[in-house]
């Protein structure tokens, strides 16, 4: 069966310090992989979708860049965190456009 | 402008009662997911329908593309289905972009 693995859990982060946020899926092959960002009171805004190595699709401009490095494999990246990037960031699956997308626990990032 | 607009935005019941959550949105789509988010934010995708009712235990989803409204419904109602339910719709099927709606707090008490 498939199975998503984001960590960490929890994160908190000074500003301007780097980000790593990394997400793993098992059990498929070529999956469409996307980056989410919930806000606090807001709903799920989609920040990047992989449909494939290498390509990355950024839908918010932002302080923040992915990177899909092997097939199952998809990292959200900062150089320098704002304050506004606090939020739960949510790693998600599907097997390809217009199916059902499965997610990950989510990682709560707090910047002080 | 597309958007998605979930009611009530905060849903209390007694434990056995019959709950409904609705879904509207502003344009065409070619489909729509309900969503559920646990209160450690995990997200479980429930639905995935673009016309018709689909049913999955005590849980059912209907669709109507005329009116660009849906419901999920919750039959016999348990503390365990205490949840954000999250409303969320495709605009055209050559994208992967889905919009949220900002979901629906459910608390059922015993």
């Amino acid at each position: 069966s498939q199975t998503i693995h984001q960590w960490p859990a929890t994160l908190v982060q000074p500003v301007g310090s780097p980000l790593s946020l990394e997400c793993t899926v098992e059990g498929t092959s070529n999956p469409n992989l996307y980056w989410y960002r919930q806000a606090a009171g807001r709903g799920l805004q989609l920040l990047f979708y992989s449909v494939g190595i290498g390509q990355i699709s950024s839908e918010v401009p932002q302080n923040l860049s992915a990177s899909r490095p092997q097939d199952r494999q998809f990292i959200l990246s900062s150089k320098k965190l704002l304050l506004s990037d606090s939020g739960f960031y949510l790693c998600a699956w599907s097997v390809g456009t217009d199916q059902p997308q499965h997610f990950g626990d989510g990682t709560r990032l707090s910047i002080l | 402008k597309n958007e998605v607009e979930q009611s009530p935005q905060n849903l209390t019941a007694q434990e056995g009662e019959f709950i409904t959550i609705n879904c509207s949105y502003s344009v065409g789509i070619s489909a729509l997911h309900w969503l559920q988010q646990h209160p450690g934010g995990g997200i479980v995708s429930l639905f995935m329908l673009s016309s018709g009712k689909k049913k999955h235990g005590r849980l059912i989803a209907t669709i109507n593309i005329q009116e660009k409204h849906s419901s999920l419904h919750i039959t016999a109602s348990h503390p365990r289905d205490s949840a954000v339910y999250i409303c969320a719709v495709r605009f055209g099927r050559d994208t992967d972009k889905l919009i949220f709606g900002t979901g629906t707090r459910l608390q059922v008490f015993p």
